[in-house]
């Protein structure tokens, strides 16, 4: 039972150059979630899903989009990477009758 | 607008001495928090939610609705409380915010 896996763990981006980060969740959990962690500034909610098919924008959405074809993944896109999205992204799932979030190990990103 | 606040991005305590992570949250309807934590090189986990009301490694954090807040406490500190805490509401059912993270450093 893996849980949460986010690949890659690392990548350095040139700007403009685009990028998919994979979260894949083995728990047949319904809510998927992508945050970004910067210091200082916590975890930001970037887009969320609620199920297979449907994606929603969360706090910072802006120069990201998202899509869950299938339940168990979550894919997170960078069109056009900017240095100001360097940052440490964290994919979470969730079950809708169990209230607690499931990370994954992160995927640290560099865009110089 | 910041939904979860936590004041204090750095909080250093010795051991032994009592320790307290405010969060103060914004909502207008029935909240549900939790507190997760962050140890060293290891994934963010659940430490406790407030429903359960329950004692997790010696912590405990109790809902003040009038004052909207959520502080997490321990009596006595330990080294291996040292982490980064989160806290976090669950918004409108599905969306999962957290708050800015105060990093825990226990002094020996």
């Amino acid at each position: 039972n893996a849980g949460v896996t986010q690949t890659p763990k690392f990548r350095v981006l040139k700007t403009g150059q685009s990028m998919t980060l994979l979260c894949a969740q083995d728990m047949n959990h319904e809510y998927m979630y992508w945050y970004r962690q910067d210091p200082g500034m916590g975890l930001r909610l970037i887009h969320y899903s609620v199920g297979e098919g449907t994606t929603a924008k969360g706090e910072v959405p802006d120069g990201y989009n998202v899509s869950r074809l299938k339940k168990q993944n979550f894919l997170l896109g960078l069109e056009s990477a900017a240095p100001s999205q360097t940052s440490v992204y964290f994919c979470a799932s969730r079950s809708t009758g169990v209230p607690e979030a499931f990370f994954g190990q992160g995927t640290r990103l560099t865009v110089v | 607008a910041q939904r979860v606040t936590q004041p204090e991005k750095l909080l250093s305590v010795f051991k032994g001495a009592p320790v307290e992570l405010k969060c103060n949250y914004s909502y207008s309807g029935s909240p549900e928090l939790f507190w997760y934590v962050q140890y060293s090189r290891q994934r963010l986990q659940l430490l406790l939610r407030h429903i359960s009301r329950e004692s997790i490694k010696g912590f405990t954090a109790d809902l003040n609705k009038g004052e909207t807040s959520f502080h997490l406490k321990k009596p006595f500190a330990q080294e291996e409380d040292s982490a980064m805490y989160y806290c976090a509401l669950n918004w409108g059912a599905q969306k999962l915010v957290f708050g800015q993270g105060t990093r825990l450093t226990i002094n020996p």
